[in-house]
């Protein structure tokens, strides 16, 4: 059971250059979402879906898109790289959003913009 | 809007030692909280979940607390070890359902042999 898993690990882009994040998971859960961790910050939620087809904006929507065409997928889109988009971004699922399911996470994405 | 704060930022401790990392959130109108860990290069791991109806939640050496009312947490961790150092952050749960959360920025932990 690989639980949550991203790729690429790492990748360094030139500013104005686009991009997808992968995410993908394999327990069949309803609800997934896009966070990114900045130094100091914490996590911040970008794009979120509570299943296939539907999707919403986070915290931190804006130069970011995402689809959910499968219950397994996830994809983030960079639009337009910008250097404030330098971060790791974690992809994360949980089940029924019930309240009482914990959340878990794919190992992250670190993106540096030039 | 909901902020989420954690105290300290870095503690460091000898091992052996019983610790608590603080958390407090500016809206008493959460869903539910949950406290994980970070190892260094890594994603987070779950360590307790409280929901909002619940003050406390027990794993092994660790206990979360929550008082909604005057909007903090608490992890207690007992008899601390090498292997606990890490960042642990705090995350609430808004709205209907807990994928729409709000981090604290993190306690890095160091227990020193």
């Amino acid at each position: 059971n690989a639980g949550v898993t991203q790729t690429p690990k790492f990748q360094v882009l030139k500013t104005g250059q686009s991009m997808t994040l992968q995410c993908a998971q394999d327990m069949n859960h309803e609800y997934m979402s896009w966070y990114r961790q900045d130094p100091g910050m914490g996590l911040r939620l970008i794009h979120y879906s509570v299943g296939a087809g539907i999707t919403d904006q986070g915290e931190v929507p804006n130069g970011y898109n995402v689809s959910r065409s499968t219950t397994e997928d996830f994809p983030l889109r960079l639009l337009s790289a910008a250097p404030s988009q330098t971060s790791v971004y974690f992809c994360a699922s949980l089940s029924s959003g019930q309240g009482a399911d914990t959340q878990y996470f794919g190992p992250g994405t670190r993106l540096t913009v030039l | 809007k909901q902020e989420v704060t954690q105290i300290p930022a870095a503690l460091s401790v000898p091992e052996g030692e019983n610790l608590v990392l603080n958390c407090s959130f500016t809206d008493s109108a959460i869903y539910n909280l949950q406290w994980f860990r970070q190892d260094p290069g890594k994603g987070l791991t779950s360590l307790l979940l409280i929901q909002s109806s619940q003050r406390e939640q027990t794993s092994g050496r660790l206990n979360a607390s929550l008082d909604k009312s005057s909007g903090r947490s608490t992890l207690y961790i007992a008899a601390s070890q090498p292997g606990d150092s890490a960042t642990y952050l705090c995350a609430v749960g808004l709205h209907g359902h807990n994928n729409d959360m709000r981090f604290g920025a993190g306690t890095r932990l160091t227990v020193k042999p």
